[in-house]
């Protein structure tokens, strides 16, 4: 099955700086690449995603980069903000026993330093 | 409406107990699933309905036990649990069980087994 590397594990940045989390996965099949941001007490929330026939998506101050060859895609933040500060999680859809899957990564903790 | 509602909210139960989890959604999204988070881990999924039938059962013990009344609901009834499975219990919906468009996350509910 499909298995999602993602790094670092916590990251700090000053305001105002960005932030990139890295993750790689494993099957060369896997076409849908979701973000979520997790804060503390909710649920997951999209953030944003990129699908495997496009390489670089943008959102404002989040953008993110697919490298279908290397097998790695990037999340970058610009101008961080206070209110970024949660865990991000990177996915990817693969399909598995007949059925579409989302396998998430391990998470990064990111801390916005006011 | 754009939301995963979920209820109750926290949940502390005995290991005698039998207890619901309840998952409502009006944004008539085919797929909803099942995920179990425990801290500083990401989701992992337990259950995917596709059009109100169960598709995919992640090898669950059988002390839990799902159920799709309708296109709107899914409900995790709780049995004879064991306090490993304590953690936050994250439903979620998508249009589809490809799970195009990402998936919506509700806010979970905190379970505690004593």
């Amino acid at each position: 099955g499909e298995n999602v590397e993602q790094h670092p594990s916590t990251l700090s940045v000053q305001e105002g700086d960005s932030a990139v989390i890295k993750c790689t996965y494993s099957d060369s099949a896997s076409n849908y690449f979701p973000w979520y941001k997790q804060e503390l007490g909710k649920g997951p929330q999209l953030i944003i995603d990129i699908r495997s026939n496009v390489g670089e998506k943008k959102d404002q101050r989040i953008a993110v980069t697919l490298n279908k060859t290397a097998k790695h895609f990037s999340l970058h933040i610009t101008e961080t903000q206070p209110e970024d500060s949660a865990v991000y999680f990177c996915a990817a859809r693969s399909y598995s026993g007949g059925y579409q899957k989302v396998t998430f990564g391990i998470g990064t903790k990111l801390q916005v330093i006011p | 409406d754009t939301e995963v509602t979920q209820t109750p909210k926290h949940l502390v139960m005995g290991m005698t107990n039998k207890k619901s989890l309840k998952c409502e959604q009006h944004m008539g999204h085919r797929a909803m699933y099942w995920y179990k988070q425990k801290a500083k881990k990401p989701p992992e999924l337990m259950f995917v309905y596709s059009y109100e039938k169960l598709s995919i059962n992640e090898s669950v013990p059988s002390r839990f036990s799902p159920e799709c009344p309708n296109s709107s609901l899914l409900n995790l009834h709780l049995h004879a649990l064991q306090p490993e499975d304590s953690a936050l219990y994250l439903c979620a919906s998508s249009q589809d069980k490809s799970g195009g468009g990402g998936y919506t996350f509700g806010s979970g509910t905190r379970l505690t087994v004593v």
